[in-house]
């Protein structure tokens, strides 16, 4: 079965310093994957998504940026966070059957505080 | 651009009563539907789906959900909630053959028991 996992799941971070999340997906190969970000109050907002391997599309400009290296791994990444970064940050991937796409799923999230 | 509305932020009902969650999309074309919960300490998961067929479908937990094209809507019901339905339900839409799913804002449920 189809596993995906996000690390870390909490970050604590000054502002001005690096990020980097990861995502990995275990038990399918190619899946569409996806970055989005929860904030209270506002759902989910779509950030990133990618379908294949350094294909990254941004919904959002912003200070944030992906990067899709192998099949199964999405990172996202920025080289100055800022206070309004913080905020809990989703991977997703995208189950597909032939042409139809279907739901989502999600991993546990990482939960970024900027200070 | 596509967009999905939550008509509700927070509902607090009692246990055994009725629930209903609005949920009205912007799109024209043909649409996939979503709602997923995500309960207490846990990560957001499936709660059921409309892809094509019969508008009235029914997901995990006694949830069901109807869509009325005419209205854009795709509304969450169970006739009888309980304690551990506690949880932020999001309607999500996606253009059938698209790759974003759209959220909306969420509606967190709380039932006291």
């Amino acid at each position: 079965s189809q596993t995906i996992h996000q690390w870390p799941a909490t970050l604590v971070q000054p502002v001005g310093s690096p990020l980097s999340l990861e995502c990995t997906v275990e038990g399918t190969s190619n899946p569409n994957l996806y970055w989005y970000r929860q904030a209270a109050g506002r759902g989910l907002q779509l950030l990133f998504y990618s379908v294949g391997i350094g294909q990254i599309s941004s919904e959002v400009p912003q200070n944030l940026s992906a990067s899709r290296p192998q099949d199964r791994q999405f990172i996202l990444s920025s080289k100055k966070l800022l206070l309004s970064d913080s905020g809990f940050y989703l991977c997703a991937w995208l189950r597909t059957s032939g042409r139809v796409l279907g739901e989502l799923f999600f991993g546990e999230g990482s939960r970024l505080t900027v200070l | 651009a596509q967009s999905v509305s939550q008509h509700n932020h927070h509902v607090i009902l009692s246990e055994a009563a009725s629930l209903e969650l609005g949920c009205n999309y912007s799109y024209g074309g043909t649409v996939n539907l979503f709602w997923y919960v995500q309960y207490p300490g846990q990560h957001l998961q499936l709660l059921l789906k409309y892809f094509s067929g019969d508008p009235l479908v029914k997901g995990i937990k006694g949830f069901e959900a109807e869509f009325i094209k005419s209205k854009f809507s795709f509304n969450l019901r169970k006739p009888s909630v309980q304690w551990s339905d506690t949880a932020e339900y999001f309607c999500a839409v996606n253009r059938a053959g698209g790759f974003k799913t759209i959220f909306g804002a969420g509606t967190r449920l709380f039932v006291k028991a």
